[in-house]
């Protein structure tokens, strides 16, 4: 079983759907979570952290998290011509701080 | 807000001879480095890890005698790509952190450098 688990897309979708992201981990050790938007050829931005599991919501993302199931969600809402990039879960714990990346899914919204 | 300089953007080089690839913390001192590869279409995947002043911490299956670290400051890394080849072809990106976690929860990327060895 693969660490990090996340389905490559591409996902396309109209402008204003609500798009959901999904990754499944396996290391129960992770203790933080995170997405990330990378644009092309450009290096990641971090959109959401959490570590713990719930909901948390910021604008139009909200980031789940279920450590039962080892299974987050990135959703988002009214989504933009502008929010067209790959999208990265990322998963951290332990005292080296390395983060192990999922593959990415490629979303594009179209106008 | 942190930011992480990363340069050159983009690198044409000849097979066989080598590129260095500079990652800067321009307002905040980065104690630890992590520098990764991306393939197309692939994830981001950790090369190594350097700490300040310390020899990097490389990933299984990754050359330390070709990829050369320096982590010589608190504000400056840098990769070096030694005796290239083509299928070093690739986009690398370096992450930096400083030792409170506290920027970006501790990783701020670097924009990247795609490299490519004709």
């Amino acid at each position: 079983q693969k660490e990090v688990e996340q389905d490559p897309g591409p996902l396309s979708v109209p402008e204003g759907a609500i798009v959901s992201l999904n990754c499944t981990y396996s290391n129960s050790a992770f203790q933080y979570f995170m997405w990330y938007r990378q644009y092309s050829r450009k290096g990641p931005e971090l959109l959401m952290y959490t570590y713990s599991s719930g909901n948390k919501e910021d604008g139009r993302f909200t980031a789940q998290v279920d450590k039962s199931s080892k299974y987050i969600s990135l959703f988002i809402r009214d989504s933009q011509p502008s929010d067209s990039a790959t999208y990265l879960c990322a998963f951290g714990g332990g005292s080296n701080y390395k983060l192990t990346f999922g593959k990415g899914t490629l979303l594009t919204v179209n106008p | 807000g942190a930011v992480v300089s990363q340069h050159p953007s983009w690198v044409i080089c000849k097979s066989g001879t080598s590129v260095k690839i500079e990652c800067r913390s321009l307002d905040f001192q980065a104690t630890t480095m992590f520098w990764y590869r991306q393939f197309p279409k692939q994830s981001l995947m950790l090369m190594a890890t350097s700490n300040e002043g310390s020899k990097a911490t490389y990933e299984q299956g990754v050359e330390k005698d070709k990829f050369l670290i320096n982590h010589a400051s608190l504000t400056l890394s840098t990769l070096t790509v030694t005796s290239a080849h083509p299928e070093d072809s690739s986009f690398y990106i370096c992450s930096a952190r400083d030792l409170q976690g506290q920027a970006n929860y501790g990783y701020t990327f670097g924009s990247g450098t795609r490299l490519t060895v004709v």
